[in-house]
Parts: structure tokens; sequence; C-alpha cells
């Protein structure tokens, strides 16, 4: 088992670019996350999904966007990158229920120039 | 609005030292989970509590949750080198347990 993988690890945009990141699981997990992390902030949740399909914002939504198209793919992108977008990205999984553990991929460190 | 504020920030500590780490909050959680981050890498879980007043022991670590469900503590004894890292309390708020608060963090150096 892989776990949870992201691609890419790291990444140079300069303003107004777009990319897309992606995050795999092999855990057959219902519930997927993007979180990004910056020093002092601790995690803080950019958009979730709890199941194929469906997806829902978290507590910073603005100027990304998510799609769910398979159960085991979560895509998050950027449409226009802009400087306050640089951050290390995480993705998480997990199976649904109350207190069920978040397994954490890597990391994607993007800089936006 | 971050809801859940960790203390202290950052410590560093020698090697058999003992620790604490604070989880505080306002709001009321169903279940509060304990994850170690090292860096470079995702942050792992060391724990979840979901009982208010609960006590649960992972060899050196010892973490509890509020008899409220608004706070909990992570206390390592005896620190070592190996315990350095980010630690980050997350809770699932009781209105909302799709998703985890997470707090902002406790970075800890143990030198030997």
């Amino acid at each position: 088992n892989a776990g949870v993988t992201q691609t890419p690890k790291f990444r140079v945009l300069k303003t107004g670019q777009s990319m897309t990141l992606l995050c795999a699981q092999d855990m057959n997990h219902e519930y997927m996350y993007w979180y990004r992390q910056d020093p002092g902030m601790g995690l803080r949740l950019i958009h979730y999904s709890v199941g194929e399909g469906t997806t829902a914002k978290g507590e910073v939504p603005d100027g990304y966007n998510v799609s769910r198209l398979k159960k085991q793919n979560f895509l998050l992108g950027l449409e226009s990158a802009a400087p306050s977008q640089t951050s290390v990205y995480f993705c998480a999984s997990s199976f649904r229920g109350l207190a069920a553990t978040q397994y954490f991929g890597p990391g994607t460190r993007l800089t936006v120039l | 609005t971050q809801l859940l504020e960790q203390s202290p920030q950052f410590l560093s500590i020698q090697e058999g030292e003992n620790l604490t780490v604070y989880c505080n909050s306002s709001s009321v959680f169903s279940s509060l989970q304990w994850y170690r981050q090292e860096p470079g890498e995702g942050p792992v879980l060391l724990v979840t509590v979901v009982t208010g007043g609960e006590v649960k022991k992972l060899k050196r670590l010892t973490f509890q949750f509020g008899d409220a469900r608004k706070d909990s503590s992570l206390h390592i004894t005896a620190a070592q080198p190996g315990d350095t890292g980010l630690y980050l309390c997350a809770g699932a708020e009781a209105r909302d347990t799709d998703k985890l608060i997470f707090g902002t963090g406790t970075r800890l150096q143990v030198f030997p």
C-alpha cells in the first residue's frame, strides 16, 4: 500500500499561472481533504470531500477549486496563482465516521513568485 | 478564526526533562486528536480521545481530554531527541464531525 501520495512534490509558479495538485489514496477511504500549512498557523482546511462526486468548502477556500471524480483521487486547482498562495499543501484521507484517523500525504511545496 | 490555540508555540529543552503542551478552545469537541509532524513529512496520528476527562498513555506520552471537552494536554516524561517535531492538536466539533479543526502547533526541540 502506498497510502496517500501527492504530486508534484515541489513547484514554482509565476503570479497568474494555473496548476493542479493531485492526491491519490489506495485505502478505499470515503473522505479526502486538502490543507495548507503556513508558519505559526497550523493546518487550515481548504476544501474537502465526503465521497465520490462531492466537495465542500473548508476554512480558506478562496482562490482554489477541487474535484473528486474518482473515489481514490482528489484534485486541487489554482486558476490564477497569487503570492499569498505560497505554502505547503497537504492532502489527507480517512474512513467515514467520528474520530477517524486522517492519513496524510508527504506534502507539496508551492512557491508563487 | 483559529478555534484551537496551542501553547507554548516553541519549546527547547534538554534530554530527560519533562514538558506539557496545552490545547485550548472555547468550542466543545466531540473528539480530539494529537498528531506529530516531522520536517518534510505529513502529520501522523498519536492518539484520539473522545470522553471528557479521559486520560491515555502512550509510553512516555500522557494525553488528557478536559472534562468539558474544550481543552486537552500532552505531557512528555523524560523527553528524548526522538521526540523532536511539531505537535498538533485537532478537534472534531460536535456540530460538524466531518472535518477537523487543527491547532496552531507546538514546535518541540529536544537537545541531547
